[in-house]
């Protein structure tokens, strides 16, 4: 089965610190990959998707994301977070065989003190 | 406006009553799924759909049932629940299979004791 890591947990910043949440994953063949979040008492909404072409993604609010095919990642990154950015971030992934099936990882908490 | 609703948002009930998870979506989505959400263990899928009368198991079925009458109604089944069935649960719809985006509901609180 597949699985998928998130190493940062908990992850405290000042604004406009810079962020950066590893992923890793342990499909060795296509996949498409996701990074969702959940802001508190909100539903978990899509930040940005990679299914092929250019590694470097562009999601919404700044984020973007770099899928690195040799190291199985795919880490989200924001130059400059803000207050608003207080949230959990999930990884997730699906893969050819069968893209029905998702795989998330456990989260990461960010909290940003203004 | 676009959405997926889900019922009951908050359930205490007793162990072995079966309960009823409704979710419902309202943008003609073909592709419907299940997750829980524990602590420090992310979402995992519990069942899938990939359209009318098509569900599969996702990575952790037992316990549950599905089924998927309707295009826009996904309930999950708890026939007879268990402490270890207490969680969050979220349904969630995509266009068509997982490589669209996944537009989820409320979650649900579900307490077992």
């Amino acid at each position: 089965a597949q699985s998928v890591s998130q190493h940062n947990h908990h992850v405290i910043l000042s604004e406009a610190a810079s962020l950066e949440l590893g992923c890793n994953y342990s499909y060795g063949g296509t996949v498409n990959l996701f990074w969702y979040v959940q802001y508190p008492g909100q539903h978990l909404q899509l930040l940005l998707k990679y299914f092929s072409g250019d590694p470097l993604v562009k999601g919404i609010k700044g984020f973007e994301a770099e899928f690195i095919k040799s190291k199985f990642s795919f880490n989200l990154r924001k130059p400059s977070v803000q207050w608003s950015d207080t949230a959990e971030y999930f990884c997730a992934v699906n893969a050819r065989g069968n893209f029905n099936k998702f795989y998330f990882g456990s989260g990461t908490k960010l909290n940003v003190k203004p | 406006e676009a959405q997926v609703t889900q019922n009951p948002r908050y359930l205490i009930t007793v162990t072995g009553k079966k309960l009823t998870v409704t979710c419902s979506q309202n943008m003609n989505h073909e592709y419907m799924s299940w997750y829980r959400q524990d602590p420090g263990l992310g979402l995992r899928q519990i069942y899938y759909s990939m359209n009318v009368e098509v569900t599969d198991k996702g990575d952790v079925p037992e316990g549950y049932k599905v089924s998927r009458k309707e295009k826009r109604n996904f309930p999950l089944i708890l026939e007879s629940p268990s402490p270890n069935q207490t969680s969050l649960y979220f349904c969630a719809s995509s266009r068509r299979q997982g490589s669209y985006e996944q537009y989820f509901g409320p979650g649900t609180r579900l307490t077992v004791t």
